[in-house]
């Protein structure tokens, strides 16, 4: 079964940028038709949608965000990758990576749901500080 | 896009039932069935236990149902067991963007 699993700095200063990767294994990043997703969840608060990288290369982002980010794809490695840059304390966080199975359509195309996301990473801690 | 609104908490005896709602707007929740439900146990990921409103992915409980209502969502959750403590975020899909609820915590009493 698909795995996904984040790497990256747990430490970055401020105003620098944060960079993460997203790894998949057991599956194909290209097999389409998924929204890789990235979420993020501040100490001790809710989930926080920070955007997605679609099989066709486009991307949407969370509009408080979206200055900010950057999400991209590298098939070859079979990886995705968020960039957050000018970070600041508001952006320590634990970050998930996360597979969006997205909207279905019927056999006439038109849209009837959401799929949700269905695959998480663990989670991996960001800490923003000097 | 705002969050959804959900209750900080709720909580209920092992063998009750409960129910935590959801509540957008009818430009999200009460727009379409994209409404999702997470469970969230302490240190560990989100794990998806409801989508399109009421339909559960394979392997999740039968006492984990869904509805919707207008513009506001609910999570069933019946026969609790203590397994069930968790925090439970509702999510909506509108317009290419995610939005989550703020989360309630479940204590099973």
């Amino acid at each position: 079964q698909v795995q996904l699993q984040e790497s990256g700095p747990g430490l970055v200063k401020p105003s620098q940028t944060l960079s993460l990767t997203c790894t998949v294994s057991g599956g194909s990043i290209s097999s389409g038709g998924y929204y890789w997703s990235w979420i993020r969840q501040h100490p001790g608060k809710g989930l926080e949608w920070i955007g997605y990288i679609y099989d066709s290369g486009s991307t949407h982002y969370n509009p408080s965000l979206k200055s900010r980010v950057t999400i991209s794809v590298d098939t070859s490695k079979n990886q995705f990758s968020l960039k957050l840059n000018s970070v600041t304390a508001a952006d320590t966080a634990v970050y998930y990576c996360a597979r969006d199975k997205g909207v279905h359509y019927d056999f006439w195309s038109d849209p009837i749901g959401y799929y949700g996301m269905d695959v998480w990473g663990q989670g991996t801690t960001v800490t923003v500080s000097s | 896009q705002s969050a959804l609104t959900q209750p900080a908490s709720v909580s209920g005896s092992p063998g009750q039932s409960i129910t935590i709602s959801c509540t957008g707007t009818s430009s999200d929740v009460g727009a379409y069935n994209y409404v999702s439900w997470y469970q969230q146990h302490p240190g560990k990921a989100p794990k998806l236990m409801i989508f399109d409103v009421s339909n559960r992915p394979s392997g999740v409980s039968n006492r984990f149902s869904g509805s919707k209502s207008g513009n506001t969502a609910s999570l069933t959750i019946s026969g609790l067991q203590a397994e069930d403590e968790a925090v439970y975020y509702c999510s909506s899909y509108t317009s290419s963007v995610v939005v989550f609820g703020g989360g309630t915590k479940l204590t099973v009493l």
